[in-house]
């Protein structure tokens, strides 16, 4: 079955240290984004890429960083720059209608971060 | 810049009730594309719908009703005869025409508990 694996899904960071999250998706899918969620609150974007080797800063991409080497690959990395980590990392990909036209998001299950 | 309001932030209803969750954006775009997703307590996000912005007819999908208004910027859901299973949070969503790659934002959510 077509869809994203968000891996892993409980993830415990120490201060000071950079962690990875894994995002891969076989729906053969152009667009792919990361989401950030914190309780109570609406999902805020981190980065998203349209192509491969080709990515663009969300609204808040400080402390993050991606790579989109594959197609079907689009991992983040958290920072030891990103100060308050700890929240509910949200993978999505889409198909692309046009250059700005999107079907609508396919999720992963989700990364819960935790600083300890 | 885009902006998505849910005004309700929980809502509790018994089942077999009807229940409006309310989703009012903003934007200045003329070409623009509105969203449902739902969030059971499991975490991953669902796509319930895609409505571009001149398309006006409402969308009826077994009891999931969408109202989209232009003239006051909504996009209301409404959920007839309640189940327990539609406990969940829902997002309304806004993807502006001018947007590259389709990157969306989210509304804060409303959380809905449906009890038996």
């Amino acid at each position: 079955d077509g869809g994203i694996t968000q891996s892993p899904k409980y993830l415990f960071r120490k201060e000071g240290q950079n962690v990875t999250l894994s995002c891969e998706q076989n729906l053969n899918h152009d667009a792919m984004y990361w989401y950030r969620q914190d309780p109570g609150q609406g999902l805020r974007l981190i980065y998203y890429s349209q192509i491969v080797n080709d990515f663009q800063k969300g609204d808040i991409a400080e402390g993050y960083s991606v790579s989109r080497e594959k197609k079907e690959s689009f991992p983040l990395t958290v920072t030891s720059a990103q100060k308050n980590p700890t929240a509910f990392y949200l993978c999505a990909s889409s198909r692309l209608l046009s250059a700005t036209e999107i079907y609508g998001y396919t999720f992963g299950s989700g990364t819960r971060l935790t600083v300890v | 810049a885009q902006k998505v309001t849910q005004a309700q932030t929980e809502i509790s209803v018994v089942e077999k009730e009807d229940v409006t969750l309310d989703c009012v954006y903003e934007t200045r775009d003329t070409t623009y594309y509105l969203f449902w997703y739902k969030q059971p307590p499991s975490g991953e996000l669902v796509f319930l719908i895609r409505r571009n912005s001149f398309d006006e007819q409402n969308e009826i999908s077994g009891r999931y009703s969408w109202n989209f208004q232009k003239s006051t910027s909504s996009f209301n859901f409404t959920i007839t005869a309640s189940q327990v299973v539609d406990s969940a949070v829902y997002f309304c969503a806004l993807s502006e025409g001018d947007t590259n790659a389709g990157k969306s934002t989210f509304g804060d959510g409303t959380t809905l508990t449906v009890k038996p």
